[in-house]
């Protein structure tokens, strides 16, 4: 069975760090692209960013509100994906769902599936 | 960056209702379009994907319409287990979701 686990959510203030990590298990880990996506209390989903596949470049993507203070990476030797959030906000309080990238029968990625239970992060003073 | 837009926002139906949520993209996306069902405390749950491939395990009454710029998700015959939000993602260019259309109970 396809899981994905994350775990690292917690309190922090503002202007701190956090890493979360997301294991995966049941497929092969080093193939696949990740992705976050977040949801902030009562609000709808906000994809967060992604990494590709060492084989594809292990680049990574980001959404423009958490670029060049988030960053994602990965360890396919213990079938994790990493979260580091620097400088953290108010408005990063979110539950953190990592997923796997799909593809299709026509070779194109990008949907969704399988998603992990979330994390919760909560950055307040 | 591609933009999301699905309406309504909210949607009150009644079991066995027809019922269709529509998603437009800023720009053309193909057919790179996914839909996701969501229920409060949960994970999202993937139903199509490529705007109309149904996803294994997932009823029938679910479907998906569009390319370009406009889809639908279509529920034949609304069933109590459907009460939840929708959303909408595009995989055309990044990822980016539609900010949801709650159906609820009339």
């Amino acid at each position: 069975e396809v899981q994905l686990v994350e775990s690292g959510g917690g309190l922090v203030k503002p202007g701190g760090s956090l890493r979360l990590s997301c294991a995966g298990s049941g497929f092969t880990f080093s193939n696949a692209w990740m992705s976050w996506v977040r949801q902030a209390p009562g609000k709808g989903l906000e994809w967060v960013g992604r990494i590709k596949s060492k084989t594809d470049g292990g680049t990574t993507d980001y959404t423009a509100p958490v670029k060049g203070r988030f960053t994602i990476s990965r360890d396919d030797s213990k079938n994790t994906l990493y979260l580091q959030m620097n400088s953290l906000k108010t408005e990063d309080t979110a539950v953190y769902y990592c997923t796997t990238e799909q593809t299709d029968s026509s070779g194109w990625r990008g949907y969704l599936q399988p998603w992990g239970q979330g994390t919760l992060v909560t950055v307040s003073s | 960056d591609i933009q999301m837009t699905q309406s309504p926002s909210t949607l009150s139906a009644s079991v066995g209702d027809r019922v269709t949520i529509t998603c437009r993209a800023s720009q053309s996306i193909s057919s790179w379009l996914a839909w996701y069902q969501q229920k409060p405390g949960k994970a999202p749950k993937l139903l199509i994907y490529k705007a109309s491939s149904l996803e294994s395990g997932v009823p029938s009454r679910f479907s998906g319409s569009g390319s370009g710029t406009e889809f639908t998700l279509t529920i034949s015959s609304l069933q109590p287990d459907d009460f939840a939000t929708y959303y909408c993602q595009q995989y055309n260019s990044y990822r980016a979701f539609g900010q949801g259309t709650k159906v609820e109970i009339k």
